[in-house]
């Protein structure tokens, strides 16, 4: 089957760096994207990796290896507005989206 | 920019009745998609459609389904509704041609069966 593994919860400090991991077993790979969804509100955009290596985005960098089916979300220099949970997913062989539970993570000043 | 709306934001409902979420997209993505999104699981996919006048089954189709007349619109029913079907329906749209198929989202319906 098909299956994308995040932490349920993580919590890091305002000023700090966190690195969310999300591993994947999926029907082949064309893609994994991160969402970021506060709470009550839809999921929103945040990065796209199709090769391997990093992909910078301001506070934002996301980080894929497909020979180890692994990917992380890297945020700096956090926000409280960063409080929120992020989403791991992959587009399979089908080009159907396979999505992760979700992390939620706790900002504490 | 509207982008996608959805209505309603909000319902409660009878089980056994029948509703329609709507979902509208004005960015004339050929790709749509309506999932639910429950507290502790994935978005999981009930149906899309990846153009007008085509629809798929998703992951969890059962009491569900869609039409796609048009390209703007892509309207979900519950044909008869059961409290398992009680979630947040999200909507999205994403162009498969090109770029990163990226989805675009509804701010969601949050749905409540009694």
């Amino acid at each position: 089957g098909q299956n994308i593994d995040q932490p349920t919860e993580m919590t890091a400090t305002e000023g700090a760096i966190v690195q969310i991991n999300c591993t994947y077993q999926t029907s082949g790979f064309n893609g994994l994207f991160w969402y970021q969804q506060h709470a009550g509100e839809a999921p929103t955009f945040l990065s796209y990796n199709v090769l391997d290596g990093l992909e910078e985005k301001g506070r934002f960098s996301s980080f894929l290896s497909r020979s180890k089916g692994y990917s992380y979300l890297l945020l700096k220099e956090l926000q409280m507005k960063d409080s929120a949970s992020y989403l791991c997913a992959v587009r399979d062989s089908n080009y159907q989206l396979i999505w992760g539970a979700g992390t939620k993570l706790i900002i504490k000043p | 920019i509207a982008g996608i709306t959805q209505a309603p934001t909000s319902q409660i409902l009878a089980a056994g009745r029948r509703m329609t979420l709507r979902c509208t997209q004005d960015m004339r993505h050929n790709a749509m998609y309506w999932y639910r999104q429950d507290l502790g699981l994935g978005l999981r996919l009930i149906h899309y459609s990846n153009t007008a006048g085509t629809t798929g089954k998703g992951e969890v189709p059962d009491g569900y389904s869609v039409s796609r007349a048009n390209t703007d619109d892509f309207p979900l029913t519950l044909a008869s509704a059961v409290p398992s079907q009680t979630s947040v329906y999200f909507c999205a749209s994403s162009e498969l041609a090109g770029g990163t198929g990226e989805l675009f989202f509804g701010e969601g319906s949050r749905l409540t069966v009694l």
